[in-house]
């Protein structure tokens, strides 16, 4: 069981938003530490996609958004393509276990 | 450009230890970030083993701690990892990243190798 909670799945058609949540505590998210989010295409290595909750990495297409409230953030996509199926992680720091946690993933499907 | 190419056996026996190394290029590896290894069993989700700064600070899963250690060789360029008392559960794509500019990962893991892929079985 992951630190930080996501959905397995979420799908959209092409051109729709989907977004998905990564859920955590007081001792990650809720203690302010930044979120992460990697994209994982089948059989390549995660890449990241937003850094620090909100920040796009040069390259990354403004299609992709993301935001932290609370104990939890979101990954957001608009006008979604067939190329965005893929799986997304989250990532953050947690105190007490004084370590780096994951997401356990969410595999997103364009129908 | 900054690259990482990890580097070690692709098959490892039951209680050996799993020796890998991660050659970095474009960027000096004793410069002010962080560098360290996740790992991804088949068909599973994403694990931080730990990480390691330049001057040889280290930060390990908790999970994992009595097993792991990052060592760093800035000469050469590399840093490396060995998890010892393996069993099939170790088995996973490797991967070496930097991973990021504090050691509770400001910035993200912005650069990473292809992984590798590590079999524990006899």
């Amino acid at each position: 069981q992951s630190v930080l909670t996501q959905p397995p799945s979420v799908s959209g058609a092409p051109g729709q938003r989907v977004t998905m949540s990564c859920t955590g505590s007081s001792s990650n998210i809720g203690a302010g530490y930044d979120v992460h989010w990697y994209q994982q295409l089948a059989g390549t290595a995660p890449k990241l996609l937003i850094y620090g909750n909100s920040n796009r990495p040069s390259g990354v297409p403004d299609r992709f958004s993301g935001s932290k409230s609370g104990i939890s953030a979101s990954l957001a996509i608009t006008g979604l393509q067939a190329e965005d199926e893929a799986d997304y992680y989250c990532q953050s720091y947690d105190s007490s276990l004084s370590g780096w946690v994951f997401g356990g993933g969410t595999k997103l499907t364009v129908l | 450009q900054v690259q990482l190419q990890e580097s070690g056996p692709g098959l490892v026996k039951p209680s050996e230890t799993l020796s890998l190394t991660c050659t970095v290029s474009g960027y000096s590896i004793s410069s002010a970030y962080y560098w360290g290894w996740i790992r991804q069993p088949p068909g599973k989700g994403l694990e931080w083993i730990g990480s390691i700064y330049h001057s040889g600070s280290t930060y390990y899963n908790p999970s994992l701690k009595s097993r792991v250690t990052i060592s760093v060789d800035t000469p050469k360029k590399q840093f490396s990892l060995k998890l010892s008392s393996v069993t099939a559960a170790d088995t996973a794509v490797y991967y070496c990243a930097r991973n990021g500019y504090d050691y509770v990962g400001g910035g993200g893991i912005d650069y990473g190798g292809q992984g590798t892929l590590v079999t524990v079985s006899s």
